[in-house]
C-alpha cells in the first residue's frame, strides 16, 4: 500500500477554490486514490475517486497527472461547513479482495468567514 | 436510510477490565470494517471481515483484541485486559463490495473508549 503525503493544515474563505494536494510516489498499478472527509466527531465520509486524468462529482473534482504520483482535491467556493480533515487514500480497493485502506494524518482546512 | 451505527457512543472503564464494542453495518453490506482513531490521527486499519470471516486481521495490535461477526451482520469488537492506551475512537464502516467501481466505505460515529 503506497504511502501518502499531505499538507496537515490549509486555510481558506469562503467562496475560494480550494485545492489540496497529495503525493503518492510509489502508487502501484492497480492502485485507485479516493479522498475522505471527515467532521468532528463523526466518521469519516466518501467525497470522491479516481485512477487517472480527472473526475468529477457534485461536491468536488479530482486532478491526476499521468505519472499518478500525485492528485489533487479541488473543492470550489468552498463554504464554512467545508471545515473538516480531508484524507488521501491509496489502495486497490476494486480489485484485490484486501480492501484495507491506510489513512494519514490528513489535511485540516479551515475555512474562514 | 440506516446508516451505519455503533454502540455505546462512550464507553469509560478501567484498566484491566474487559470491553464490548458493537456495530451494525448497513443492511445488505458484506464488507466490514474496523478502525481505530486517536486524536489527531487518521483512523488506523484493525480487522476486516467479508461475511463471516475475518479477510484481514493484520491490524489488531495484539491478542487483547478480538473481533466477531458471526451472522455476517452485527460485529462485535472485543478488547480483553483494557489499557490507558486502548483508549482511542473505535470506528466500524461497512461497504458492498459487490464490484463497480469503487469500494466506498460507509463509516458509523465511532464509540469513545476511555480507559481510566
Amino acid at each position: 500500500l503506497a504511502k501518502t503525503t499531505q499538507p496537515i493544515s490549509m486555510d481558506s474563505y469562503e467562496g475560494q477554490e480550494v485545492n489540496i494536494t497529495c503525493s503518492h510516489n510509489n502508487i502501484a498499478t492497480n492502485d485507485y486514490i479516493t479522498w475522505y472527509q471527515q467532521f468532528p466527531s463523526q466518521g469519516p465520509r466518501f467525497i470522491i475517486q479516481g485512477y487517472k486524468t480527472k473526475v468529477t462529482n457534485e461536491v468536488a473534482s479530482l486532478f491526476i497527472p499521468a505519472d499518478r504520483k500525485s492528485s489533487t482535491l479541488s473543492l470550489p467556493r468552498v463554504s464554512l461547513s467545508d471545515t473538516a480533515v480531508y484524507y488521501c487514500l491509496v489502495g486497490d480497493p476494486p480489485t484485490s479482495g484486501t480492501y484495507k485502506y491506510i489513512f494519514g494524518t490528513g489535511t485540516r482546512l479551515k475555512v474562514l468567514a | 436510510g440506516a446508516g451505519v451505527s455503533q454502540t455505546p457512543s462512550n464507553k469509560v472503564t478501567e484498566k484491566g477490565k474487559y470491553v464490548e464494542l458493537r456495530c451494525d453495518p448497513i443492511s445488505g453490506h458484506t464488507a466490514l470494517y474496523w478502525y481505530r482513531q486517536s486524536l489527531g490521527q487518521g483512523p488506523e486499519f484493525l480487522i476486516y471481515f467479508q461475511g463471516t470471516g475475518a479477510a484481514d486481521d493484520s491490524g489488531l495490535p495484539n491478542d487483547r483484541f478480538f473481533a466477531v461477526r458471526p451472522e455476517g451482520s452485527v460485529s462485535t469488537l472485543k478488547i480483553q485486559r483494557t489499557e490507558r492506551g486502548d483508549s482511542a475512537v473505535y470506528l466500524c464502516a461497512s461497504s458492498s463490495a459487490e464490484g463497480g467501481t469503487y469500494n466506498e466505505q460507509f463509516f458509523g460515529p465511532g464509540t469513545r473508549l476511555t480507559v481510566l
